[in-house]
């Protein structure tokens, strides 16, 4: 059973960027089942999809925060990570860590998120 | 605005069953010949989602049999029995979407239990 762990952030400002890490437990990230998957959710709002990294470095990023998203991963310490430049207040929200089945694209395992507050 | 639809909200007694509707494009829920990528998301207030169905009717491993999956043409649909008053959610689904790899979510559907 994979465990999902997201870091708690610091403050951020906004113009600063955003810096995340998941750690995850019970399996290994370079497994060839799982894409590792970014997600969030302002206050009151829906999902929306960040992006995705593969073990191998691999990455897809919603091509709306492309410009300003980085994906990484380090197999050996189990962890993969992101980072988000300029935020804005628009980027608040609950930001999950998440696995993406490589074959049915189904967010299996889920961290508990962590809550982002863009705020000078 | 979300490429999948959903109705915002929908209500039901305990013991009823519900159907909550997910409507897309051929390009993404109604790409029949290729995909049948439609997975189903409960997120319990205050909670991270958690997969109820996954490739339109599977369910995962500990997820009540309750919980159904279905679609006909560009419509995907979760229906609930036997409703409980655990089950006051909001529900996501999300598909693949042709040409992209990370698929997307509806706008989501909050369930009342009366």
């Amino acid at each position: 059973q994979l465990q999902l762990q997201e870091s708690v952030p610091g403050p951020v400002k906004p113009s600063e960027t955003l810096s995340l890490t998941c750690t995850v437990s019970g399996g290994s990230i370079s497994t060839s089942s799982y894409y590792w998957g970014w997600i969030r959710q302002p206050p009151g709002k829906g999902l929306e999809w960040i992006g995705r990294i593969y073990y191998s470095g691999s990455t897809y990023y919603n091509p709306s925060l492309k410009s300003r998203v980085t994906l990484s991963v380090d197999p050996s310490k189990n962890q993969f990570s992101l980072k988000l430049s300029s935020v804005t207040a628009a980027d608040t929200a609950v930001y999950y860590c998440a696995t993406l089945e490589r074959y049915y694209f189904s967010l299996d395992y889920w961290g508990q998120g962590t809550l982002v507050t863009v705020s000078s | 605005q979300s490429v999948l639809t959903q109705p915002a909200s929908v209500s039901g007694s305990p013991g009823q069953s519900i159907t909550i509707s997910c409507t897309g494009t051929s390009s993404d829920v109604g790409d029949v010949g290729t995909f049948n990528y439609v997975s189903w998301y409960q997120q319990l207030p205050g909670k991270a989602p958690k997969l109820m169905i996954f490739d339109v009717s599977n369910r995962p491993s500990g997820v009540s049999d309750r919980f159904s999956g279905s679609k006909s043409g560009n419509t995907a649909s979760l229906t609930i029995s036997g409703l409980q008053a655990g089950d006051e959610a909001e529900y996501y689904c999300s598909s693949y979407i042709t040409g992209d790899t990370l698929g997307v979510f509806g706008g989501g559907t909050k369930l009342t239990v009366l």
